[in-house]
């Protein structure tokens, strides 16, 4: 069964420091989407990104925050200057095939856990 | 987007049947159901979706009422590694919709 990987699982960093969290999203698919959960708490919307372009983004995802679609597989999220605050699970999401259905599942990656110290 | 109320946690036994209720009264016309389930630090995996009446799958059941005001998922003879946090929410669950999480039901299936 096809599914969505990220890399890296966890990601320890120091503050002000850059991070790319990647995706591969599944094959086909045309919707991508960032999350992230902070530890015991709900599972967020970050940004949603279509056709090479964001299509929706939360006001959790400031400019401190880019995605991109550097080639046709993966997906990654970029944090410019990470604050103590950005550490939390980051989950990459994909759906959309070629059908376009509005009923597409989101299938969810396993997830990288970024640490900020 | 439907606000979206479930019980916070449910307790169940080995073998049992578990049955979660979904509170959704503001349901738009065209918004479907869908539920996720969560084990700890991974993603939410779908487990099933419907529009009205009853959708089964090799996973769970989902009934949903004629007013479409609440839903209900149902998990046959659940295991120890049913215990995870499910998730009902209420919209289009893919193009371009974002998914909208709350804080979800909190399964504990014990031996």
């Amino acid at each position: 069964e096809p599914e969505v990987t990220q890399t890296p699982s966890h990601q320890v960093t120091q503050m002000g420091q850059e991070v790319i969290l990647r995706c591969v999203p599944i094959s086909n698919h045309l919707y991508f989407y960032w999350y992230r959960q902070i530890l015991g708490q709900k599972v967020e919307f970050l940004v949603s990104f279509y056709n090479n372009e964001i299509s929706e983004k939360s006001e959790i995802f400031d400019d401190q925050f880019s995605v991109e679609r550097p080639d046709g597989s993966n997906f990654t999220l970029k944090i410019r200057s990470t604050k103590l605050e950005d550490s939390a699970m980051y989950f990459c999401a994909s759906s959309g095939d070629t059908s376009l259905s509005s009923t597409d599942t989101q299938y969810f990656g396993p997830g990288t856990r970024l640490t900020v110290l | 987007l439907a606000k979206t109320t479930q019980p916070i946690s449910m307790d169940s036994y080995e073998g049992q049947e578990v049955n979660i209720t979904c509170s959704h009264n503001n349901i738009a016309t065209n918004d479907y159901i869908t539920w996720y389930q969560q084990f700890p630090s991974q993603g939410p995996r779908f487990i099933i979706q419907g529009y009205k009446t009853k959708v089964t799958n090799e996973v769970a059941s989902l009934f949903i009422p004629a007013d479409r005001k609440s839903s209900t998922l149902s998990l046959p003879r659940v295991s120890l590694s049913d215990t995870a946090v499910y998730y009902c929410l209420v919209g289009f669950s893919g193009g371009y919709n974002k998914l909208i999480f709350g804080a979800g039901t909190r399964l504990a299936v014990h031996p």
